[in-house]
């Protein structure tokens, strides 16, 4: 079965480009998640969303932050102007409430570098 | 106070040693708890949910004390394939998990 897939896997960018990073769930969980990964502040809950809707948002850091997710299959995370403070390893994971309890899988990550 | 902390280690195990780590939640509503696992570069992986009688899967055992709020894990017979960051997660409502910063591992020969 293929897991989390996410891409692209490194983004290497400039100060205020637009960043779009995207995500596919494993096919029939209802749960999307959106991470990011420092070493100083660890792993962070960005937003999720259950069947395509955003639950929480409470971690987005500011506005220069969206996600979306069209259908069940997608969904994007968009930077828009990055900065060099963005850079991380962002992780998408998803999981469903038939699994084992909350395990959420996660996919491999993107590693976003902004110079 | 962050709502999950973890002692970050390293701990430096002998390969075939024990070795024990804990980490403390702030929120006394938590209802489930996990730990997870972090290789290198890697994405996070589960390894074992934390029941409140303690549970062991092979060499691993996880225990919760409910009224001091802290989870153990607990790694017997150390291999160098045990090498690596295991996270402290705390679920405290619905589907959202709280990710310590974990705890760094290094088994030696």
């Amino acid at each position: 079965d293929a897991g989390v897939i996410q891409s692209p896997r490194h983004e290497v960018t400039e100060m205020g480009q637009e960043v779009t990073l995207r995500c596919k769930p494993i096919s029939g969980h209802d749960y999307l998640f959106w991470y990011r990964q420092t070493m100083m502040r660890g792993l962070e809950l960005l937003i999720y969303f259950n069947n395509n809707v955003p639950i929480d948002d409470s971690g987005m850091p500011e506005d220069r932050f969206s996600a979306k997710m069209p259908n069940a299959s997608f969904s994007t995370l968009k930077i828009q102007p990055s900065e060099p403070r963005d850079s991380a390893v962002y992780f998408c994971a998803s999981s469903s409430r038939q699994g084992r309890g909350w395990e959420q899988f996660f996919g491999p990550g993107t590693r976003l570098t902004v110079l | 106070r962050k709502e999950v902390e973890q002692d970050p280690g390293p701990f430096n195990v002998p390969e075939g040693a024990t070795v024990a780590f804990n980490c403390t939640y702030s929120n006394s509503a938590s209802q489930s708890f996990f730990w997870y696992r972090q290789d290198c570069r890697k994405e996070p992986k589960l390894l074992m949910s934390v029941y409140s009688s303690g549970n062991e899967d092979g060499r691993f055992t996880a225990q919760l004390n409910r009224a001091s709020q802290y989870i153990s894990l607990l790694i017997r017979d150390s291999k160098l394939s045990d090498s690596a960051t295991y996270l402290c997660v705390v679920n405290s409502a619905g589907n959202k998990l709280t990710f310590g910063g974990g705890t760094r591992v290094l088994v030696k020969p």
